[in-house]
């Protein structure tokens, strides 16, 4: 597989489950991204991870636990959701977080996992 | 604050016609610009990209930008469409390394 892929596609959970997303990127990146799309609004940035730390909690609840293991996979760990959790979220990655002269790294998308929460 | 505006919630182009979507940005620096477009179903894929230099630039599929500090905007062009260009087009600037996006344009090509 190329670029960036994430599992599953579809996921429905009940209020009292726990589920995981799982991305992974094949680009050789380091860092990488989750976003919140819901309808109607804006991408929402989640969390980043820099070289494996994380670098940025966009003020998510704790119901979102983030994992990254290694430069190549990211998780998205979810225990209690509400169903106003239900939306797109998209995973990207980026070659760094800031390339050294300053500018911002280009980010790449995944596909993203449709969450429904019941 | 950083923000970024779309104001064309829903555009409807026949094929084969002119298309422009619009981008207004609020920010002090010059900024970072990005275009992507999001098919149904599929993640968002990068159009073509602003850092510097001449205010025209061209991206994948035909499509091209231009950056005007001026009016604050970064209007996305295409000369002529096709029907594989029906999806949502999101505008996006940097700020303190983080992506802004506006809230999205979606595009409608009737035969």
């Amino acid at each position: 597989e190329t670029g960036v892929t994430q599992t599953p596609r579809h996921l429905v959970m009940g209020m009292t489950n726990k589920k995981s997303l799982k991305c992974e990127q094949h680009l050789g990146h380091n860092a990488m991204y989750w976003y919140k799309q819901s309808a109607k609004k804006p991408l929402e940035l989640m969390f980043v991870y820099n070289f494996k730390e994380q670098t940025e909690n966009n003020s998510v609840p704790s119901r979102f636990s983030p994992e990254c293991p290694n430069s190549s996979h990211l998780f998205l760990h979810l225990h209690t959701l509400q169903p106003e959790d239900s939306a797109l979220y998209l995973c990207a990655s980026s070659q760094e977080r800031v390339r050294k002269r300053g500018w911002p790294d280009t980010q790449y998308f995944g596909p993203g996992t449709r969450l429904t929460v019941l | 604050a950083q923000s970024v505006t779309q104001p064309d919630i829903h555009i409807t182009v026949s094929e084969g016609a002119s298309l422009e979507l619009r981008c207004n940005y609020s920010y002090g620096a010059t900024p970072y610009l990005f275009w992507y477009v999001q098919s149904p179903g599929q993640g968002l894929q990068l159009l073509l990209k602003y850092f510097s230099g001449d205010t025209l630039v061209q991206g994948i599929k035909g499509f091209e930008a231009e950056f005007k500090r001026s009016q604050s905007s970064f209007n996305l062009r295409k000369p002529s469409v096709h029907w594989s260009d029906a999806a949502e087009y999101f505008c996006a600037v940097v700020h303190d390394y983080k992506l802004s996006f506006g809230a999205g344009t979606t595009v409608t090509v009737r035969a």
